[in-house]
């Protein structure tokens, strides 16, 4: 079963407006979330996180907000720009033991940034 | 900054044979992961490795095995590879937190 979902496989969005794109999860266990951006052809790059026990981390452009009690976590873009067009994969931690940490993927959401 | 390199971008295999995917990083990393990319299913764990000779099975190990006989490397196998085996697959290092940092990525083709 899918412990990660993204549940809009796309999004298109105007330049200059705000793209929010939404994740669900199941286990409340998790203790981190992630949001990673790809390109085709490239590997995953890392964009924002955010810890389970705080609810909006702001990095410039990017904002991710956690829910827990409705085991939701969002990013929003603000203002989108042509180059943010790429798939978005939610991401999130689960302890293994150590310093290793486990990380399950949603599906992606594939953003398009219209000029 | 991170690097880690997958030593081939493009692969084309055919079925049946063994295939090695190569990852290397050069950050003393303790962790290293490999997923696959398939569209609509996200990344998939396949194998992980918290230190040199240690493994442990993701989520999808079936067809696969993994080698890490040094630190800096980790070895992805298909001991005989199949068509359902085409994908792009991707390996990852972590360092003490969940971050993890990709390589840019080995598309595999089996016909």
């Amino acid at each position: 079963d899918q412990q990660v979902k993204q549940n809009s496989p796309s999004l298109s969005v105007q330049e200059g407006r705000i793209s929010i794109l939404n994740c669900d999860y199941t286990n409340s266990m998790f203790d981190y979330f992630l949001w990673y951006k790809k390109y085709p052809a490239e590997g995953p790059t890392f964009l924002i996180s955010i810890s389970s026990i705080k609810d909006k981390n702001e990095d410039g452009r990017f904002t991710v907000f956690l829910n827990k009690s409705a085991k939701h976590l969002s990013l929003h873009i603000v203002p989108s720009q042509p180059g943010d067009s790429a798939v978005y994969f939610c991401a999130a931690s689960a302890p293994y033991g150590g310093a290793t940490n486990k990380l399950i993927f949603g599906t992606g959401t594939l953003l398009a940034v219209q000029p | 900054d991170v690097k880690v390199t997958q030593s081939s971008r493009y692969l084309v295999k055919r079925t049946g044979e063994k295939v090695f995917l190569e990852c290397v990083q050069d950050m003393d990393h303790e962790n290293m992961f490999w997923y696959r990319q398939d569209p609509g299913l996200g990344l998939r764990l396949i194998y992980f490795s918290y230190d040199v000779k240690m493994k442990e099975k993701g989520d999808i190990p079936e067809g696969y095995s993994v080698s890490r006989e040094k630190k800096e490397r980790f070895s992805l196998i298909l001991e005989s590879a199949s068509t359902n085996q085409t994908s792009m697959y991707l390996c990852a290092s972590q360092f003490r937190g969940p971050k993890l940092f990709f390589g840019s990525g080995t598309q595999l083709s089996v016909l």
